[in-house]
Protein backbone atom coordinates (compact mmCIF):
# COMPACT_ATOMS: atom_id res chain seq x y z
CA UNK A 1 0.00 0.00 0.00
CA UNK A 2 1.43 3.26 -1.01
CA UNK A 3 1.10 5.58 1.39
CA UNK A 4 1.08 9.54 1.98
CA UNK A 5 1.99 9.97 5.86
CA UNK A 6 0.95 13.39 7.57
CA UNK A 7 0.70 14.73 11.63
CA UNK A 8 -2.48 15.46 11.73
CA UNK A 9 -2.13 18.33 14.04
CA UNK A 10 -3.72 20.92 14.80
CA UNK A 11 -0.78 23.41 14.17
CA UNK A 12 -1.01 26.36 15.88
CA UNK A 13 1.27 29.65 14.96
CA UNK A 14 0.41 33.17 15.78
CA UNK A 15 -0.84 35.70 13.00
CA UNK A 16 2.43 36.84 11.30
CA UNK A 17 4.67 33.91 11.53
CA UNK A 18 5.88 30.70 9.24
CA UNK A 19 3.76 27.83 9.37
CA UNK A 20 5.02 24.57 8.19
CA UNK A 21 3.98 21.75 6.88
CA UNK A 22 5.41 18.19 6.44
CA UNK A 23 4.39 15.54 4.44
CA UNK A 24 6.57 12.06 3.51
CA UNK A 25 5.60 9.12 1.19
CA UNK A 26 6.76 5.58 0.69
CA UNK A 27 6.65 5.57 -3.19
CA UNK A 28 9.98 6.24 -4.31
CA UNK A 29 8.99 6.57 -8.07
CA UNK A 30 6.30 9.35 -7.12
CA UNK A 31 6.84 11.73 -9.52
CA UNK A 32 4.50 14.70 -9.32
CA UNK A 33 3.85 16.34 -5.93
CA UNK A 34 0.40 18.38 -4.40
CA UNK A 35 -0.65 20.46 -1.91
CA UNK A 36 -4.39 20.85 -1.59
CA UNK A 37 -6.19 23.31 0.67
CA UNK A 38 -9.42 22.30 2.22
CA UNK A 39 -11.43 25.17 4.54
CA UNK A 40 -14.17 23.13 6.81
CA UNK A 41 -17.37 21.76 5.24
CA UNK A 42 -16.00 22.68 1.38
CA UNK A 43 -13.74 20.54 -0.88
CA UNK A 44 -10.06 20.51 -1.24
CA UNK A 45 -8.74 23.12 -3.57
CA UNK A 46 -5.01 22.73 -5.16
CA UNK A 47 -2.53 25.35 -3.89
CA UNK A 48 0.76 24.29 -4.85
CA UNK A 49 2.45 21.68 -6.91
CA UNK A 50 6.17 20.07 -6.97
CA UNK A 51 7.91 17.85 -9.34
CA UNK A 52 11.76 18.34 -9.32
CA UNK A 53 13.85 18.70 -6.02
CA UNK A 54 14.14 21.98 -4.47
CA UNK A 55 12.08 24.92 -3.73
CA UNK A 56 9.04 26.07 -5.84
CA UNK A 57 7.39 29.89 -4.46
CA UNK A 58 4.37 31.44 -5.10
CA UNK A 59 2.98 34.36 -3.32
CA UNK A 60 3.22 33.38 0.83
CA UNK A 61 3.40 29.59 -0.07
CA UNK A 62 6.30 27.67 -0.48
CA UNK A 63 6.97 24.06 -1.70
CA UNK A 64 9.55 22.23 -0.88
CA UNK A 65 11.04 18.56 -2.23
CA UNK A 66 13.56 16.09 -1.46
CA UNK A 67 13.08 12.67 -3.44
CA UNK A 68 16.06 11.48 -1.78
CA UNK A 69 14.65 11.79 1.61
CA UNK A 70 10.86 11.24 0.52
CA UNK A 71 9.73 14.76 2.11
CA UNK A 72 7.72 17.17 1.13
CA UNK A 73 6.76 20.20 3.16
CA UNK A 74 4.60 23.45 2.40
CA UNK A 75 5.70 26.57 4.32
CA UNK A 76 3.23 29.67 4.57
CA UNK A 77 4.73 33.02 4.95
CA UNK A 78 3.10 35.75 7.30
CA UNK A 79 0.68 33.42 8.14
CA UNK A 80 -3.35 34.84 8.65
CA UNK A 81 -6.52 33.59 10.06
CA UNK A 82 -7.46 33.43 6.73
CA UNK A 83 -5.12 30.25 6.24
CA UNK A 84 -6.93 28.64 8.93
CA UNK A 85 -7.72 25.34 7.10
CA UNK A 86 -6.66 21.38 6.78
CA UNK A 87 -3.72 21.22 4.64
CA UNK A 88 -3.83 17.80 2.16
CA UNK A 89 -0.27 16.74 1.01
CA UNK A 90 -1.15 14.48 -2.63
CA UNK A 91 1.68 12.15 -4.65
CA UNK A 92 1.05 10.93 -7.96
CA UNK A 93 3.28 7.41 -7.65
CA UNK A 94 3.26 6.91 -11.05
CA UNK A 95 0.07 4.74 -11.75
CA UNK A 96 -1.97 6.17 -14.20
CA UNK A 97 -4.10 9.10 -12.81
CA UNK A 98 -4.01 7.24 -9.25
CA UNK A 99 -3.34 10.34 -7.12
CA UNK A 100 -2.92 9.03 -3.23
CA UNK A 101 -3.84 11.75 -0.72
CA UNK A 102 -2.58 12.23 2.64
CA UNK A 103 -5.03 12.74 6.51
CA UNK A 104 -4.24 15.68 5.97
CA UNK A 105 -2.74 18.50 8.74
CA UNK A 106 -5.21 20.68 10.16
CA UNK A 107 -3.74 24.70 10.80
CA UNK A 108 -5.05 27.27 13.29
CA UNK A 109 -3.58 30.57 12.91
CA UNK A 110 -4.04 32.76 16.52
CA UNK A 111 -4.98 36.52 15.86
CA UNK B 1 -15.71 28.96 -14.67
CA UNK B 2 -14.45 25.43 -13.53
CA UNK B 3 -17.34 23.45 -12.56
CA UNK B 4 -17.91 20.32 -11.29
CA UNK B 5 -21.38 19.67 -10.27
CA UNK B 6 -22.45 16.69 -7.24
CA UNK B 7 -26.46 16.27 -7.49
CA UNK B 8 -26.91 16.28 -3.91
CA UNK B 9 -25.44 18.01 -0.53
CA UNK B 10 -27.26 15.92 2.16
CA UNK B 11 -28.78 12.61 1.17
CA UNK B 12 -30.31 9.57 3.76
CA UNK B 13 -30.76 5.69 2.34
CA UNK B 14 -31.81 2.86 4.38
CA UNK B 15 -29.57 -0.11 4.45
CA UNK B 16 -30.12 -2.36 1.79
CA UNK B 17 -31.36 0.67 -0.78
CA UNK B 18 -30.02 1.49 -4.29
CA UNK B 19 -27.99 4.34 -4.32
CA UNK B 20 -26.83 6.66 -7.04
CA UNK B 21 -24.48 9.48 -6.81
CA UNK B 22 -24.30 11.46 -9.79
CA UNK B 23 -21.34 14.01 -10.64
CA UNK B 24 -21.11 16.35 -13.42
CA UNK B 25 -18.19 18.83 -15.17
CA UNK B 26 -18.25 21.27 -17.82
CA UNK B 27 -14.58 21.18 -18.17
CA UNK B 28 -14.45 18.65 -21.36
CA UNK B 29 -12.50 16.43 -18.73
CA UNK B 30 -11.25 13.16 -19.56
CA UNK B 31 -11.07 12.15 -16.08
CA UNK B 32 -13.40 12.14 -13.73
CA UNK B 33 -13.09 10.20 -9.99
CA UNK B 34 -14.79 8.99 -6.92
CA UNK B 35 -13.68 9.45 -3.77
CA UNK B 36 -14.90 9.29 -0.03
CA UNK B 37 -13.25 11.09 2.96
CA UNK B 38 -13.55 10.17 6.54
CA UNK B 39 -12.33 11.22 9.52
CA UNK B 40 -9.06 10.03 10.07
CA UNK B 41 -8.75 8.36 7.02
CA UNK B 42 -8.60 11.18 4.70
CA UNK B 43 -9.32 10.79 1.34
CA UNK B 44 -9.51 7.36 -0.25
CA UNK B 45 -10.16 6.82 -4.27
CA UNK B 46 -13.29 4.44 -5.05
CA UNK B 47 -12.98 4.55 -8.83
CA UNK B 48 -11.85 6.34 -11.67
CA UNK B 49 -12.37 6.85 -15.18
CA UNK B 50 -10.12 8.22 -17.98
CA UNK B 51 -12.52 7.78 -21.22
CA UNK B 52 -16.06 7.00 -21.75
CA UNK B 53 -17.09 4.03 -20.57
CA UNK B 54 -13.87 3.36 -19.46
CA UNK B 55 -13.20 2.78 -15.61
CA UNK B 56 -10.67 1.44 -13.21
CA UNK B 57 -10.86 0.72 -9.38
CA UNK B 58 -9.14 2.74 -7.12
CA UNK B 59 -8.17 1.13 -3.44
CA UNK B 60 -11.71 0.82 -2.00
CA UNK B 61 -14.09 -0.18 -4.79
CA UNK B 62 -16.13 -3.16 -2.86
CA UNK B 63 -19.28 -2.21 -2.73
CA UNK B 64 -19.22 0.28 -4.92
CA UNK B 65 -19.45 0.72 -8.79
CA UNK B 66 -19.43 3.27 -11.47
CA UNK B 67 -21.28 4.42 -14.88
CA UNK B 68 -19.61 6.74 -17.35
CA UNK B 69 -21.89 6.91 -20.10
CA UNK B 70 -21.26 10.64 -20.93
CA UNK B 71 -17.56 12.21 -20.92
CA UNK B 72 -19.30 15.04 -18.77
CA UNK B 73 -21.13 12.44 -16.80
CA UNK B 74 -19.45 9.90 -13.89
CA UNK B 75 -21.92 8.20 -11.70
CA UNK B 76 -21.35 6.05 -8.22
CA UNK B 77 -23.44 3.53 -7.42
CA UNK B 78 -24.06 1.62 -4.29
CA UNK B 79 -25.41 -1.74 -4.68
CA UNK B 80 -26.81 -2.21 -1.42
CA UNK B 81 -25.81 0.85 0.71
CA UNK B 82 -24.21 -0.11 4.30
CA UNK B 83 -23.77 1.92 7.36
CA UNK B 84 -20.02 1.36 6.62
CA UNK B 85 -20.70 3.32 3.49
CA UNK B 86 -22.53 6.58 5.40
CA UNK B 87 -19.08 8.83 4.34
CA UNK B 88 -18.59 12.26 2.62
CA UNK B 89 -18.20 11.61 -1.30
CA UNK B 90 -16.46 13.98 -3.63
CA UNK B 91 -16.40 13.61 -7.09
CA UNK B 92 -13.54 15.43 -9.28
CA UNK B 93 -12.13 15.82 -12.94
CA UNK B 94 -8.81 16.40 -14.34
CA UNK B 95 -7.38 17.23 -17.68
CA UNK B 96 -4.37 15.95 -17.10
CA UNK B 97 -3.17 14.33 -13.38
CA UNK B 98 -2.32 17.67 -12.34
CA UNK B 99 -5.20 19.44 -10.73
CA UNK B 100 -8.36 18.03 -9.43
CA UNK B 101 -11.29 20.09 -9.72
CA UNK B 102 -13.63 19.08 -7.08
CA UNK B 103 -17.28 19.13 -6.84
CA UNK B 104 -19.01 20.03 -3.45
CA UNK B 105 -19.35 16.66 -1.80
CA UNK B 106 -22.04 14.51 -0.82
CA UNK B 107 -22.94 13.39 2.85
CA UNK B 108 -24.28 10.37 2.61
CA UNK B 109 -26.11 9.00 6.15
CA UNK B 110 -27.23 5.06 5.74
CA UNK B 111 -29.15 4.24 8.66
Amino acid sequence: QKEVEQNSGPLSVPEGAIASLNCTYSDRGSQSFFWYRQYSGKSPELIMSIYSNGDKEDGRFTAQLNKASQYVSLLIRDSQPSDSATYLCAVNSGGYQKVTFGTGTKLQVIP
Amino acid sequence: DVKVTQSSRYLVKRTGEKVFLECVQDMDHENMFWYRQDPGLGLRLIYFSYDVKMKEKGDIPEGYSVSREKKERFSLILESASTNQTSMYLCASSATNEKLFFGSGTQLSVL
